[in-house]
């Protein structure tokens, strides 16, 4: 069946670092791909999505690429602010005949430091 | 623009007791999810509903938990009874259309005791 597996952490970066959390999917078709970021005490909000293979999703600095060859869909920033410390989640949706089926990684805390 | 709204956003309750959460989704939103997350398990689907009409509810722990949709911008989750093992934060999430983001409430911070 689908999964979503993304980095363990716990990461802690300093202050301007660079930031790679890894995630890889299984699918049986062409799943959109999403990222999505949770600060505490908050609930869940998408930070980007990609659709379909190749396509590059991106906001507020973060980027992640649709890479079908490799099943991959890692998050990356070039220079991470300590606003950025939160658990950030890969998810995946793809329609079945049985209606859409969403699987959620099991979240990646980050930590910046000043 | 409101977000999905979640009530209440914390209860503490004695095992046995009924529990009632409440969701109101985005307007025009056709999805509604239900979520539940914990250190241990993670962000684990409950169920959720396609035009008030429940999809799947594969993700619903056991008997003890029941969700309904009586129209486009309501939405429920009870449990009964309550045990120690339910206490998490579920959250509501809703979303325009197949495949779309999902948006989600602040979460229901539960704890049984």
């Amino acid at each position: 069946g689908n999964s979503v597996t993304q980095m363990e952490g716990p990461v802690t970066l300093s202050e301007e670092a660079f930031l790679t959390i890894n995630c890889t999917y299984t699918a049986t078709g062409y799943p959109s791909l999403f990222w999505y970021v949770q600060y505490p005490g908050e609930g869940l909000q998408l930070l980007l999505k990609a659709t379909k293979a190749d396509d590059k999703g991106s906001n507020k600095g973060f980027e992640a690429t649709y890479r079908k060859e490799t099943t991959s869909f890692h998050l990356e920033k070039g220079s991470v602010q300590v606003s950025d410390s939160a658990v950030y989640f890969c998810a995946l949706s793809e329609l079945w005949n049985t209606g859409n089926q969403f699987y959620f990684g099991t979240g990646t805390s980050l930590t910046v430091i000043p | 623009d409101a977000g999905v709204i979640q009530s209440p956003r914390h209860e503490v309750t004695e095992m046995g007791q009924e529990v009632t959460l409440r969701c109101k989704p985005i307007s025009g939103h056709d999805y509604l999810f239900w979520y539940r997350q914990t250190m241990m398990r993670g962000l684990e689907l409950l169920i959720y509903f396609n035009n008030n009409v429940p999809i799947d509810d594969s993700g619903m722990p056991e008997d003890r938990f029941s969700a309904k949709m009586p129209n486009a911008s309501f939405s429920t989750l009870k449990i009964q009874p309550s045990e120690p093992r339910d206490s998490a934060v579920y959250f509501c999430a809703s979303s325009f259309d197949d495949g779309q983001p999902q948006h989600f409430g602040d979460g229901t911070r539960l704890s049984i005791l």
